[in-house]
């Protein structure tokens, strides 16, 4: 079964700008999350998407949004973009609530 | 605020050891917990997982779970040099949301 793919895998953007990043989910799971990665916090959630509801929201800006389609793939778009949201950002699939997520590759994103 | 602590590292075994990584989170409704491996440059790797009290075995690898102390534990065996990596303990307490430490180094040394 092939894994979650995100593309793209590298992105650089200039403040104020917008960006839009995409994930498949592994075949047949039907969550999806988003987190962003940076050395200062570590790990954090971003949003869920389950059967193309927003299931639950991080503690993100309203810059931050997502959706999910019908087939599970997501997308996440960032806008007006700050210094501050260059990180990693991480896609990860579910097929149940409370169960193992799976990873994809990540989208590592700077912005000058 | 869900928090979930560890001790950043590094921890530093030789090969053949066993490294010891811990775990404490904050929220008692939390039901399942998971142990992720982080390559430098390279996404979470799902390592292993467990749902109640008790050991859980698989491999080298075992992960331990006492809610009542909201303690969880990952024990690597025989451990060897590519080893080395960030261990993120993760828990989740609803829908698909985790909630991750920042990690332990774990440097393991031929």
């Amino acid at each position: 079964k092939a894994g979650v793919t995100q593309t793209p895998r590298y992105l650089i953007k200039t403040r104020g700008q917008q960006v839009t990043l995409s994930c498949s989910p592994i075949s047949g799971h039907r969550s999806v999350s988003w987190y962003q990665q940076t050395p200062g916090q570590g790990l954090q959630f971003l949003f869920e998407y389950f059967s193309e509801t927003q299931r639950n929201k991080g503690n993100f800006p309203g810059r931050f949004s997502g959706r999910q389609f019908s087939n599970s793939r997501s997308e996440m778009n960032v806008s007006t973009l700050e210094l501050g949201d260059s990180a990693l950002y991480l896609c990860a699939s579910s097929p149940y609530n409370d169960y193992e997520q799976y990873f994809g590759p990540g989208t590592r994103l700077t912005v000058t | 605020q869900k928090e979930v602590e560890q001790n950043s590292g590094p921890l530093s075994v030789p090969e053949g050891a066993i490294a010891s990584l811990n775990c404490t989170y904050s929220d008692r409704g939390s039901q399942s917990f998971f142990w992720y491996r982080q390559y430098s440059g390279k996404s979470p790797e799902l390592i292993m997982s467990i749902y109640s009290n008790g050991d859980k075995e698989d491999g080298r690898f075992t992960a331990q779970l006492n809610k009542a102390s909201q303690y969880v534990s990952l024990l690597i065996r025989d451990s060897q040099p590519s080893d080395s990596a960030t261990y993120l303990c993760a828990v989740t307490g609803g829908y698909s949301t985790l909630t991750f430490g920042k990690g332990t180094m774990l440097l393991v040394s031929p």
